[in-house]
């Protein structure tokens, strides 16, 4: 059974740095044919995918947060660990995980936390 | 990047209607377009991968239909626990995309 759980800060501050945890059981992330993903969702609008590694530690990005982003796997531990730099009150919303396989689209997702970012 | 354009933006039916989802894409994705649902407070639920296959466990009211830049998610006959927020997105190319969603209402 693959399940999947987010961890993290609640509340960040603006020019702070959110470092966000996925905790996941049922799969090994070390090979190519598997990955995790993030995806975010502000209040009330649509989701947004945000960044992807695969188990041979391939990554991808959002283009239009590239900059602010760092993907990072410990398949020790099983977990994959977000960084988003800099983060503004428009980073609100809700940062899900989720697996994927390379050629399907996420079929487990964890329940999602969610981040307030306020002064 | 590749542009997803879900219509309607709300849908209002009845219980025991068929609901047709649209979702457009700014170019071919081929079939690598999936559908998810969503209700509130809880994460999306994958239905349809690669545009026309049921995920584990989705009941057969579900279908979807389509290719290249055009797809359709079908729910055949409306019950009470299908009225939830649709997404499609696609696995084509990075990045991944998502559609702006369609809600599902009861009318």
């Amino acid at each position: 059974q693959i399940t999947l759980k987010e961890s993290g800060p609640t509340l960040v501050k603006p020019t702070q740095t959110l470092t966000l945890t996925c905790t996941f059981s049922g799969f090994s992330l070390s090979t190519r044919e598997l990955g995790v993903g993030w995806i975010r969702q502000p209040p009330g609008k649509a989701l947004e995918w945000l960044a992807h590694i695969y188990g041979d530690d391939e990554k991808r990005y959002s283009p239009s947060l590239k900059s602010r982003l760092t993907i990072t796997k410990d398949t020790s531990k099983n977990q994959v660990v977000l960084i988003m730099s800099n983060m503004d009150p428009v980073d609100t919303g809700t940062y899900y995980c989720a697996h994927r396989r390379s050629s399907t689209h996420f079929s487990y997702w964890g329940q999602g936390t969610l981040v307030t970012v306020s002064s | 990047e590749i542009v997803l354009t879900q219509s309607p933006a709300t849908l209002s039916l009845s219980p025991g209607e068929r609901a047709t989802l649209s979702c457009r894409a700014s170019q071919s994705v081929s079939n690598y377009l999936a559908w998810y649902q969503q209700k509130p407070g809880q994460a999306p639920r994958l239905l349809i991968y690669d545009a026309s296959n049921r995920a584990t466990g989705i009941p057969a009211r579900f279908s979807g239909s389509g290719s290249g830049t055009d797809f359709t998610l079908t729910i055949s006959s409306l019950e009470p626990e299908d009225f939830a927020v649709y997404y499609c997105q696609h696995r084509y190319n990075w990045p991944l995309t998502f559609g702006q969603g369609t809600r599902l209402e009861i009318k």
